[in-house]
């Protein structure tokens, strides 16, 4: 299975309202990183938080980290329509190579 | 701004045949990867590289082979595609310490392979 898990896998509000996702990760990290993907195209990093940092924000993004539970949340406030995409966690955990480690993504549809 | 470009958006070809995914970034990274993108199974890294002429496995590496023989040029090459390998493939590339450094992605290369 993979390494981060994102959670919900759909999730649809609209314009205004904030989103909030989930990733879960089974060992231990050097840090976790989210992204995003439109329709059709690569991968958008957004932010990355290290393992000794327990929140970052980046705008309209914040981000948290929870190691004790392996988790962190990506709360996206003031949704607009162009957040509609796929968003994805990564976890680092191979230090001297540094391959990223997938999860599924949460869809998320802002409706106008 | 880092760009990662993919030689070709979308690819069909046929069972059996040698097929060549080219990517090539413009910001001198050292770390250059190769992901596919399945439904259900998120993005999964077949090889990696970390400088010129090196390359390492990645989680998914058989039926692929690599080519690094520039810095800003890797090539993903499917020896004898066949149709379990009909997916979206994702280049990315990052800098130095790898693992502080974000991934920067390409647009994808969707493969058919029929």
């Amino acid at each position: 299975s993979q390494q981060g898990e994102e959670d919900p896998q759909a999730l649809s509000i609209q314009e205004g309202e904030n989103a909030t996702m989930n990733c879960s990760y089974k060992t231990s990290i050097n840090n976790l990183q989210w992204y995003r993907q439109n329709s059709g195209r690569g991968l958008v990093h957004l932010i990355l938080i290290r393992s000794n940092e327990r929140e970052k924000h980046s705008g309209r993004l914040r981000v948290t980290l929870d190691t004790s539970k392996k988790s962190s949340s990506l709360l996206i406030t003031a949704s607009r329509a162009a957040d509609t995409a796929s968003y994805f966690c990564a976890t680092v955990v191979d230090t001297n190579a540094g391959k990223s480690t997938f999860g599924d993504g949460t869809t998320l549809t802002v409706k106008p | 701004d880092v760009k990662v470009t993919q030689s070709s958006r979308y690819l069909v070809k046929r069972t059996g045949e040698k097929v060549f995914l080219e990517c090539v970034q413009d910001m001198d990274h050292e770390n250059m990867f190769w992901y596919r993108q399945d439904p259900g199974l998120g993005l999964r890294l077949i090889y990696f590289s970390y400088d010129v002429k090196m390359k390492e496995k990645g989680d998914i590496p058989e039926g692929y082979s690599v080519s690094r023989e520039k810095k800003e040029r890797f090539s993903l090459i499917l020896e004898s595609a066949s149709t379990n390998q009909t997916s979206m493939y994702l280049c990315a590339s990052s800098s130095g310490t790898a693992f502080n450094s974000p991934l920067h992605f390409g647009n994808g290369t969707r493969l058919t392979v029929t």
